[in-house]
């Protein structure tokens, strides 16, 4: 079974400019959670959704959206980027009912 | 609000040598626990995870964990640790509402060295 797949990779974004990281979960997972890894705050969560639905957000201001899709795709979008918004963004994926979350390879943002 | 704690920031071990990375949480009701594995320029691995039950858990890779709910800790352990090893750990704890995925609270991470 394929894993949690992340594009693009790696991303160079310029300030203010807005961005967006897509997700594809596991086969058969509905729920997508996103973190955000810094070597500064560590990793934190960034929001879950499932059904189409965010359930939970964590902490980050309203820059920070997403959204998923009747296949269980997500995505997040950052908007008017910041130095700070520098970081990896991990997507993890998991089955209905457990808090067993699978993560992606990860997408690096750089912005300058 | 739930934490983790790993004191330890590194740990270098020799290769062959047994490892234990120390985990402490914070929360008040019973909790998912789990242990990540990140290797540079990769994701997360999940090792291994607790819900309940039998409080020695057995995982990928030859880890195991213990759980102890008198000292809200969650130590990793391997008895004989390979270079392939060398990697950043990550404790974490999720709330038990057993109705779905909530955010992980990860602690700071372990940066695990082995030597030759």
């Amino acid at each position: 079974k394929a894993g949690v797949t992340q594009t693009p990779r790696y991303l160079i974004k310029t300030r203010g400019q807005q961005v967006t990281l897509s997700c594809s979960p596991i086969s058969g997972h509905r729920s997508v959670s996103w973190y955000q890894q810094t070597p500064g705050q560590g990793l934190q969560f960034l929001f879950e959704y499932f059904s189409e639905t965010q359930r939970n957000k964590g902490n980050f201001p309203g820059r920070f959206s997403g959204r998923q899709f009747s296949n269980s795709r997500s995505e997040m979008n950052v908007s008017t980027l910041e130095l700070g918004d520098s970081a990896l963004y991990l997507c993890a994926s998991s089955l209905v009912g457990t808090n067993e979350q699978y993560f992606g390879p990860g997408t690096r943002l750089t912005v300058t | 609000a739930q934490s983790v704690t790993q004191p330890d920031i590194h740990i270098t071990v020799s290769e062959g040598a047994s490892l234990e990375l120390r985990c402490n949480y914070s929360y008040g009701a019973t909790p998912y626990l789990f242990w990540y594995v990140q290797s540079p320029g990769q994701g997360l691995q999940l090792l291994l995870k607790y819900f309940s039950g039998d409080t020695l858990v057995q995982g990928i890779k030859g880890f195991e964990a213990e759980f102890k709910r008198s000292q809200s800790s969650f130590n990793l352990r391997k008895p004989s640790v390979h270079w392939s090893d060398a990697a950043e750990y990550f404790c974490a704890v999720a709330p038990y509402s057993g109705g779905g995925a909530d955010g992980l609270t990860f602690g700071k991470g372990t940066h695990l060295i082995i030597q030759p």
